[in-house]
């Protein structure tokens, strides 16, 4: 069955980083586009950032657009999104998604 | 703002049937498909219709989805407590290379 595993998530103080990986299993990994969706407390699902099955295309919410930047390795089937200057606006669950299937989630607390 | 428009909140009483509508745009609605999601807080989204109106392995048939322009709208009849979700509509949207989502509407059964 399809599982995606995001890990990396936690404390961090504004202008830090982080970087989020989510590990995918029970599908065929390296022919699938990739998202990242988050959600901040109280908040609506907010997508993040997308990248092609090849990584051919990628693209960035203007929110986060220059400080992100979603990669994956398709010989490890992970995906991840790493997260520079990070802002306590970018507090949210952090979730992976294949669009037909998410995962569940970590969670990101950006504060000092 | 969000690109999709969604109502906030909705509501009905067991064994009714609620409708909940989803606005776009040509780049949006009007090109691509949209997906209608269910989501409990603190767990995994889940896809309750894609292709406008074609509805995953296990998702109930009390759930259907119907587009008309750059609009969509997601049914559901015979309403049960365990409904009670948040509701998101999704699409690609091709003047912005942005998968973008409504604001969501809360469901709640009388």
């Amino acid at each position: 069955q399809v599982q995606l595993v995001e890990s990396g998530g936690g404390v961090v103080q504004p202008g830090g980083s982080l970087r989020l990986s989510c590990a995918a299993s029970g599908f065929s990994f390296s022919n699938y586009d990739m998202h990242w969706v988050r959600q901040a407390p109280g908040k609506g699902l907010e997508w993040v950032a997308y990248i092609q099955y090849d990584e051919s295309n990628k693209y960035y919410a203007d929110s986060v657009k220059g400080r992100f930047t979603i990669s994956r390795d398709n010989s490890k089937t992970s995906l991840y999104l790493q997260m520079n200057s990070l802002r306590v606006e970018d507090t949210a669950v952090y979730y992976c998604t294949k669009a037909d299937y998410w995962g569940q989630g970590t969670m990101v607390t950006v504060s000092s | 703002q969000s690109v999709l428009t969604q109502p906030p909140s909705a509501s009905g009483t067991a064994g009714q049937r609620v409708t909940i509508s989803c606005s776009g745009s040509s780049s949006n609605i009007g090109t691509n498909t949209l997906n209608w999601y269910q989501h409990f807080p603190g767990t995994a989204p889940k896809l309750l219709i894609n292709s406008n109106n074609q509805r995953p392995s296990g998702v109930p048939d009390r759930f259907s989805g119907s587009k008309s322009g750059t609009s969509v709208s997601l049914a559901i009849s015979g309403l049960q407590s365990e409904d009670e979700a948040d509701y998101y509509c999704a699409a690609w949207d091709d003047s912005l290379n942005a998968w973008v989502f409504g604001g969501g509407t809360k469901l709640t059964v009388l």
